[in-house]
């Protein structure tokens, strides 16, 4: 079945550093999201990207769609305090059928940021 | 709008023993999900439904089973609980569009 693997599975940052995680599929996805946990709680949602080679930019946080479509991932310039959290990437199969919104999750990059 | 509500938050079980996790949404979407979250292993997906009275199997259903009688309603049961069944287990839902909107996650151990 459908893998995808997020690496690293921790990061510790001092404030201000930048953070990147990245997101591999062992097939290609028809789109992939991002969320976001803080500890303790649940995930959130952060973002779709649905097009080969797509960007997107959410403040601080920049979101990468492969070209093939099956790589993503997410970089956070200048890391604060309040981006602690484990942070998921989630592929849609771009396999024949309906998928009916099934997630494939990877396992999350916990993110630690030092003050 | 309360969102997606799980209940309960907490919930200690003996081997053997049953429970159904409860799942309510007030957003009147049509798909509803169970995960469970295992430390390092990400989110994996148990069940799910379509829309009232439509279930189907996940990638890890195996101890588990749904029902889905109306389209707020989504319960998970347990019904012969094994250690392997200790979890955070997290029920979502979401409208025709991706962004999946989840409960706040039942954390069940079995002992």
């Amino acid at each position: 079945g459908q893998q995808v693997m997020q690496i690293p599975q921790y990061q510790h940052v001092q404030e201000g550093e930048d953070f990147t995680t990245y997101c591999n599929s062992s097939t290609t996805l028809s789109n992939i999201q991002w969320y976001k946990q803080r500890p303790g709680g649940h995930p959130v949602f952060l973002i779709q990207l649905v097009k080969s080679g797509e960007v997107k930019k959410q403040k601080r946080l920049t979101f990468q769609f492969g070209e093939a479509k099956k790589n993503s991932s997410l970089h956070i310039t200048a890391t604060q305090t309040t981006d602690v959290g484990t942070y998921f990437c989630a592929g849609l199969s771009n396999a024949g059928g309906t998928s009916y919104g099934k997630l494939t999750f990877g396992q999350g990059t916990i993110l630690t940021v030092h003050p | 709008n309360a969102g997606v509500t799980q209940t309960p938050k907490f919930r200690i079980l003996k081997i053997g023993q049953s429970m159904t996790l409860q799942c309510a949404q007030d957003m009147n979407h049509n798909y509803m999900y169970w995960y469970r979250q295992d430390p390092g292993m990400g989110l994996k997906l148990i069940y799910y439904s379509v829309g009232a009275g439509i279930t189907d199997k996940g990638e890890v259903p195996n101890g588990y089973n749904v029902s889905r009688s109306t389209t707020e309603d989504f319960p998970l049961r347990l019904e012969l609980a094994a250690p392997s069944q200790t979890s955070v287990y997290f029920c979502a839902s979401r409208s025709q569009g991706p962004k999946l909107f989840f409960g706040s996650g039942t954390q069940l151990s079995v002992l």
